[in-house]
């Protein structure tokens, strides 16, 4: 079974730097696709980044880049110029494209210190 | 266009009952997953509905069902509710084709306790 792993319970930046949130995964698979969804405290699962594993470009929105590692499994979301606003938690998934359900990694609990 | 939206927003009921939510996917989307989040076990996957027929189900005991109507809107049903399902259950909807790399769009769950 495909398991998605964020070792990092908490983390905390300062306003205006960056901060690098780690994922790993685990899967036999070699068509997948990769995400990085935010959970604020309103609890509504925005998507942040996509990632399509056959795809070697590293996915990037904004401010929002991944550094995406197919050989190692590993899928790590960096936020240059931290805001306030992306305080949260953010969730790493990961889906198949042999199934239809989004697996998700434990969470991690984002900080942003003015 | 208008998100997911799940209704309702809050529930409260106590064990040996029974709950129904709904949720009403993005215009055009015709796939839609529920999710269960808990503090404990994280977000898991209940099940997938595509053009009113079950796709994928989780690990869940039968006491979680779910359908999904010809306008793609979604009902999950949890009978004989136990403590255990307190928790906030999240649907996901689905772009036109309903493949695996299609974003899911989330609405912003129902939040049920059993008391």
């Amino acid at each position: 079974a495909q398991t998605v792993t964020q070792s990092q319970p908490e983390m905390s930046v300062q306003e205006a730097e960056t901060v690098t949130l780690s994922c790993t995964y685990d899967t036999s698979e070699s068509d997948y696709y990769l995400f990085w969804y935010k959970q604020p405290p309103s609890r509504q699962m925005i998507l942040v980044i996509r990632q399509e594993a056959y795809k070697q470009q590293n996915a990037t929105e904004n401010r929002f880049s991944v550094n995406f590692q197919k050989a190692a499994k590993s899928f790590s979301l960096k936020i240059s110029d931290s805001q306030l606003g992306d305080a949260a938690m953010y969730f790493c998934a990961y889906i198949s494209s042999g199934a239809q359900k989004l697996v998700f990694g434990q969470g991690t609990r984002l900080t942003i210190n003015p | 266009k208008a998100g997911v939206t799940q209704t309702p927003r809050y529930l409260i009921k106590t064990r040996g009952q029974q709950v129904t939510l709904s949720c009403s996917p993005i215009s055009g989307h015709r796939s839609v997953s529920w999710y269960q989040q808990t503090p404990g076990q994280g977000l898991q996957f209940l099940f997938e509905y595509f053009s009113e027929t079950q796709r994928n189900k989780g690990n869940f005991p039968g006491r979680f069902s779910g359908r999904q109507f010809s306008n793609s809107r979604s009902e999950m049903n949890v009978s004989t509710l136990e403590l255990g399902d307190s928790a906030l259950y999240l649907c996901a909807s689905q772009g036109l084709a309903g493949s695996p790399g299609e974003t899911q769009y989330f609405g912003p769950g129902t939040r049920l306790l059993v008391l």
